[in-house]
């Protein structure tokens, strides 16, 4: 069965520095692989795709890698704030109609 | 923007009551979901639907049922109510049925079965 791993439940890091988080997937070809960002009792807010052609994607602050060989993308935070603090989600997507389904969230503390 | 409503953000039921949790989207999305989220399990598919009066079932349907009777509206509905069914519940929408399903959420339903 399709399984989705985020590395750790919770990081801490120093303000300033990056953050990376890691998703790792089985049994899975997706075609994109999506983050999305939670703050506590509410819902997830989409931040970045990519597409299974792409090897990085760059959106301010924020990087994603997608490696499918490894089956895996990394997210980064670079020069991070206390403002992102938050539980990020990755989701693997094929196209079409094809329901998300999400890891479990890594929970991002950045302490100042 | 598109925005997801959910009716209620904190419900508090009694084990046996019917429960119903509205959704509206207002961009004509196709796509329309309903999501539970638990400590530790994550965000779990309880149904989802393509089109209006279509409905699939996700990974954990048993004790919920849906209704999409309009474009707009996927409404969830908890025949009886059971202590196991507190839970946050989310909704959520997308465009189109081909590409990438990138989901706008709701801000979520806190239910309390007592």
């Amino acid at each position: 069965s399709q399984k989705i791993e985020q590395n750790s439940e919770a990081l801490n890091i120093q303000e300033g520095k990056t953050a990376t988080l890691t998703c790792n997937y089985t049994n899975y070809s997706p075609a994109y692989l999506q983050w999305y960002r939670q703050d506590p009792g509410r819902g997830p807010v989409f931040l970045l795709l990519i597409r299974e052609n792409e090897k990085e994607k760059r959106k301010e602050r924020l990087k994603v890698t997608f490696d499918t060989t490894l089956k895996q993308s990394l997210f980064h935070i670079t020069a991070s704030q206390p403002a992102d603090s938050a539980t990020y989600l990755c989701a693997p997507s094929g196209s079409g109609n094809t329901p998300l389904v999400f890891g479990k969230g890594t929970r991002l503390s950045v302490i100042a | 923007d598109v925005k997801v409503t959910q009716s209620s953000r904190y419900l508090v039921k009694r084990t046996g009551e019917k429960v119903f949790l509205e959704c509206v989207q207002d961009m004509d999305h196709e796509n329309m979901f309903w999501y539970r989220q638990d400590p530790g399990l994550g965000l779990r598919l309880i149904y989802f639907s393509y089109d209006v009066k279509m409905k699939e079932k996700g990974d954990i349907p048993e004790g919920y049922s849906v209704s999409r009777e309009k474009k707009e509206r996927f409404s969830l509905i908890l025949e009886s109510a059971s202590t196991n069914q507190t839970s946050m519940y989310l909704c959520a929408s997308s465009l189109s049925p081909t590409g990438a399903n990138v989901l706008t959420f709701g801000a979520g339903s806190r239910l309390t079965v007592l």
